[in-house]
This record gives structure tokens, C-alpha cells and sequence, in this order.
């Protein structure tokens, strides 16, 4: 079936460190891959996705490269701030439309000044 | 343009009642999906709706069901509700083709006593 693993949390950085994000997917086709984020009192929103194979997704200084290889999309960006303090979830789909089929179970991010 | 809207934000059941979570979707957006986010599973999908059609369906029980109405506003119902049952649950709107993005409601968290 159709599962998502990502790295447990919390993970705690200083301002500008840089951030790595594991996540590693199974799933029986194509998927397409994506990372959610959710702000402290806020609901779920798209962080940014890739719909193939090579395809790198790229928002808010946050980057993830959608290796078949590997199966993995790993999250990362060079330089942390204190507002990416958040949860963010891997999720995958091969359902119409994009629906989120599978997510991981979150991996808490905390970013100290 | 407001957001994805969840009625009741909490709610108390006892085992055995029967439950209905309320969804109204963005304005224009014709799917709504539905999700079950507890700490032990993390973020499960339950079913998604598109022009009041069930298009998509997770793997849970016959308890839960749905239903999506023409202005897409969307109901969730759990039956012969178990202490297993409480959870944040979620509700999502898209406009369900192509790349769209999911758009989170802030969940309404159900405990079963």
C-alpha cells in the first residue's frame, strides 16, 4: 500500500543553521509528493510539491527533489529562521486531483534565536 | 476570501452516540476530503467528495460516512461512536482537478467518553 515515513521530531536549530527533513514514501505507482506545514494556531497549508520523478518543488526558501531512486522527498533549506518554527508533514497521492492519500506523522521543527 | 470553515471547533460524545462534523469549502471549490489526525496514527485519510459524489475512499470502517451537498458543503457522520474515535478531524477544499492545492479548515476535535 501506499505509506509515508518520516523523521521523528522534535528537531530544535539556531537561527541560519541549516535544515534537513528526511522522508521516504512507498507506493505501488507514481505519486505525487508533497510537504504541508502548519503554523503554531493555524491549519494546514501547501509548502510545495512535485508531481514526477527529478522534479524539485521550491517555496519559501524550503526545497525538496522527488528522487524514484530513493524513493524519498527530504526537506530542506539552507537558512532557518525563527517563523519556520512549525510541524511540517510529508504526504503522497495518486489519487485524481492530488488528494492527500498518505502523510507522515509530522515532524516538529523549533528555530531559537 | 474566507477559508475553509469546520462547526462545532470541539465536541463531547459518549460511546455508542452517533456524530456530524460540518465542512464548508472555499467558495468555487468542489471537492472536500475529509482526514482523522490522532497522535498515535498521525493523519489518516477518510474519504473525499467531489460534485457530491464520494470519489475517494481510506480505509475505515462503515461508521464513518459522508455526504456533500450541492453548494459542496460537505457532512462527516460516525455511528456508534468508540473511544478510539476521538481525534482532530479534519476537512480540506480543493478545486479537485489538476494541481490545485488542498486548503486546510482548523479541525474540530471530537472526544468520546
Amino acid at each position: 500500500g501506499n505509506s509515508v515515513t518520516q523523521m521523528e521530531g522534535p528537531v530544535t536549530l539556531s537561527e541560519e543553521a541549516f535544515l534537513t527533513i528526511n522522508c521516504t514514501y512507498t507506493a505501488t505507482g507514481y505519486p505525487s509528493l508533497f510537504w504541508y506545514v502548519q503554523y503554531p494556531g493555524e491549519g494546514l497549508q501547501l509548502l510545495l510539491k512535485a508531481t514526477k520523478a527529478d522534479d524539485k518543488g521550491s517555496n519559501k526558501g524550503f526545497e525538496a527533489t522527488y528522487r524514484k531512486e530513493t524513493t524519498s522527498f527530504h526537506l530542506e533549506k539552507g537558512s532557518v529562521q525563527v517563523s519556520d518554527s512549525a510541524v511540517y508533514f510529508c504526504a503522497l497521492s495518486d489519487l485524481p486531483g492530488n488528494t492527500p492519500l498518505a502523510f507522515g506523522k509530522g515532524t516538529r521543527l523549533s528555530v531559537i534565536a | 476570501k474566507a477559508g475553509v470553515t469546520q462547526t462545532p471547533r470541539y465536541l463531547i460524545k459518549t460511546r455508542g452516540q452517533q456524530v456530524t462534523l460540518s465542512c464548508s469549502p472555499i467558495s468555487g471549490h468542489r471537492s472536500v476530503s475529509w482526514y482523522q489526525q490522532t497522535p498515535g496514527q498521525g493523519l489518516q485519510f477518510l474519504f473525499e467528495y467531489f460534485s457530491e459524489t464520494q470519489r475517494n475512499k481510506g480505509n475505515f470502517p462503515g461508521r464513518f460516512s459522508g455526504r456533500q451537498f450541492s453548494n459542496s458543503r460537505s457532512e462527516m457522520n460516525v455511528s456508534t461512536l468508540e473511544l478510539g474515535d476521538s481525534a482532530l478531524y479534519l476537512c480540506a477544499s480543493s478545486f479537485g482537478q489538476g494541481n490545485s492545492p488542498l486548503h486546510f479548515g482548523n479541525g474540530t476535535r471530537l472526544t468520546v467518553t
